[in-house]
């Protein structure tokens, strides 16, 4: 199974600025997917982006890119020009051909004006 | 519009009851899931299904129970044997168990009293 880890529990970022928010992630499969999902307050798990162990370019949509390392096993969340709507709790997850998803402890984005 | 439906939002029960929670999805997919959030946590997978008539123990299966009839239901009864219940429940579904975004329902508050 995979292991992911989420080493900040908090991060705090200015309206318009950019944010990354980082996941480490262990597994023996050569080939995975990782997903990042946003829960707002409301308790929805919003999905955001997927990059698949094997894709060659960066995962991006619109204002949300990854910064997937695959040789440090890393899959950073890139957040550019942030906005209120960001404030939430963001969770990087990963499966493979041989596991379901496993989800990290989550880091929680606070957005100011 | 297609998506996942859980019922109710908010429940509460008495210690010693068993209780089912609602999942619904019209999006055709194969797979279906039941995770549980306890708070500051991420998700932990309690049972996954990849077709009708067959489903999977997750992490934490011990004190639940589902059921799968029919392609779009999956609902599960939490009972009297689960020792910490009160949580918040999430559902989600994907076309395939692995490799594939899940959708999530809006998921059921449950505090059992």
């Amino acid at each position: 199974a995979q292991k992911i880890t989420q080493t900040q529990p908090g991060m705090f970022v200015q309206e318009k600025e950019a944010v990354t928010l980082d996941c480490t992630y262990d597994t023996s499969d050569p080939s995975y997917g990782l997903f990042w999902y946003k829960q707002p307050s409301s308790g929805e798990m919003i999905f955001l982006i997927y990059q698949g162990s094997y894709d060659q370019q960066n995962a991006t949509e619109g204002r949300y890119s990854l910064n997937f390392q695959k040789a440090r096993k890393s899959a950073n969340l890139v957040i550019s020009a942030s906005q209120l709507g960001d404030s939430a709790m963001y969770f990087c997850t990963g499966n493979s051909g041989y596991s379901t998803l496993t989800f990290g402890k989550g880091t929680m984005l606070l957005v100011s004006p | 519009d297609g998506g996942i439906t859980q019922s109710p939002k908010y429940l509460f029960r008495k210690e010693g009851q068993n209780v089912t929670l609602s999942c619904e999805q019209n999006l055709n997919h194969d797979a279906m899931y039941w995770y549980r959030q306890d708070p500051g946590q991420g998700l932990r997978l309690i049972y996954y299904s990849q077709i009708v008539n067959d489903f999977q123990k997750g992490d934490i299966a011990e004190g639940y129970s589902v059921s799968r009839e029919k392609k779009e239901s999956f609902p599960l009864t939490v009972t009297s044997a689960q020792k910490n219940p009160t949580a918040f429940y999430l559902c989600a579904s994907s076309t395939g168990l692995y490799y594939n975004e899940q959708f999530f329902g809006p998921g059921t508050r449950l505090t059992v009293l």
